[in-house]
Order: C-alpha cells, then sequence, then structure tokens
C-alpha cells in the first residue's frame, strides 16, 4: 500500500516569509510528483510538478525532491494571505509499472497572516 | 477556453436513487478519473479511463459505475449500493496516465 504523509497543520507563516510544506512518501519506485492547492470548496489546481532529483522553480514556488530520502517539499516565498489553502501533495508511479495512479496526502493547511 | 466542466455543482438525493454526476473535457486529454474526497481524507480513486470504450476500477470502485463513449466524457454514476455516497466528487483529466492531472470544480453530492 502506498502512502503518502504530510503534517496537517495548520501552518501559520506571517506575510513575506517563506512557507515550508513536505511531504514524504513510502514507495521507492515512485517517479512523478506534484503539488496540488486547494481552497476550502474549492477543487485542486495544480502548481507544480517535478521528475527528477533537485529543484524546480517557478515564480514564487520552488519544488524539491530528494529520492533518496523519499521526500519532496514545496517552498512558497514572500507568502501572500492569497496563498492561504490547503496543499496536496501527489505521488505518481510505482514499482510495479503501474504509472496512472495517483497517491494523495491528506494535505496540509497553510495560513497566511497579514 | 480549455477546461474540465462538471454538473451539477450540487446535488441532493434521497437513499436508494441513482444518479449520474457529468464530467466533460475539452482538453482534447486521452486519460479522465473520479475522485472521492470526503472531509480530512485525502482524495480517493474512484474509476479511471485511458481511452474511448475502456474503463478500469480505482480503490473503491463498489457502487460506482462509469462509461466512455467520447473522448471527451466520462459520466460517474452513484448507484443505490454504495453505502455512503454523500461526498465531493472530482473529475480530472491527463494527456496520458503517467502526465500531470487536471481536475474540475467538482460536484457536491448530498445523499439524505
Amino acid at each position: 500500500q502506498k502512502e503518502v504523509e504530510q503534517n496537517s497543520g495548520p501552518l501559520s507563516v506571517p506575510e513575506g516569509a517563506i512557507a515550508s510544506l513536505n511531504c514524504t512518501y513510502s514507495d521507492r519506485g515512485s517517479q512523478s510528483f506534484f503539488w496540488y492547492r486547494q481552497y476550502s470548496g474549492k477543487s485542486p489546481e495544480l502548481i507544480m510538478f517535478i521528475y527528477s532529483n533537485g529543484d524546480k522553480e517557478d515564480g514564487r514556488f520552488t519544488a524539491q525532491l530528494n529520492k533518496a530520502s523519499q521526500y519532496v517539499s514545496l517552498l512558497i516565498r514572500d507568502s501572500q494571505p492569497s496563498d492561504s489553502a490547503t496543499y496536496l501533495c501527489a505521488v505518481n508511479g510505482d514499482s510495479g509499472g503501474s504509472n496512472y495512479k495517483l497517491t494523495f496526502g491528506k494535505g496540509t493547511l497553510l495560513t497566511v497572516n497579514p | 477556453d480549455g477546461g474540465i466542466t462538471q454538473s451539477p455543482k450540487y446535488l441532493f438525493r434521497k437513499e436508494g436513487q441513482n444518479v449520474t454526476l457529468s464530467c466533460e473535457q475539452n482538453l482534447n486529454h486521452d486519460a479522465m478519473y473520479w475522485y472521492r474526497q470526503d472531509p480530512g481524507q485525502g482524495l480517493r480513486l474512484i474509476y479511471y479511463s485511458q481511452i474511448v470504450n475502456d474503463f478500469q476500477k480505482g480503490d473503491i470502485a463498489e457502487g460506482y459505475s462509469v462509461s466512455r463513449e467520447k473522448k471527451e466524457s466520462f459520466p460517474l454514476t452513484v448507484t443505490s449500493a454504495q453505502k455512503n455516497p454523500t461526498a465531493f466528487y472530482l473529475c480530472a483529466s491527463s494527456r496520458g496516465l503517467s502526465y500531470e492531472q487536471y481536475f474540475g470544480p467538482g460536484t457536491r453530492l448530498t445523499v439524505t
């Protein structure tokens, strides 16, 4: 059974600070990693994906992947109140070769305080 | 605008009734998915379809059925056999099974 673990939070940061969200996964064969943002009552919105070890930057967002340690993180620089949401980590692919299944963590609630 | 539409946004049904949730996409994606989300829970996969006229069960398919007669459409029927149907239902699509998935706005189903 693949597992994706996230700290449920809430994670509270002041406006302008860096928010750091972490995710660990159990299946060492996982290939693709995604971060979704979900506002209360809304559907998840894809904000980042990463396939290779290292960092990937897109605007204020940076995804970091360390396959050896089986964790993926999301950094949000210059956090804004509009970033307040639940962030879902999702992991695709397994060692059995079935790449269809996205396994989601339960999400981390981020609150950015003005 | 390209995107995924789901209808209706809210749906109320009496216990024992079947109900069909609509999902349409104009992204030309081959793969489509249905998930349900319960409060405090992660998303759970109900069914997925890689191509037209083919679909596979996900983790929690019991009490649900789907069809994929057109590339653009992947309706989900919640049958009376589903014991706890009240949930937020999310449809997603992707270029292929290993690619990033994009979600529709969701349908919130309440069964009483």
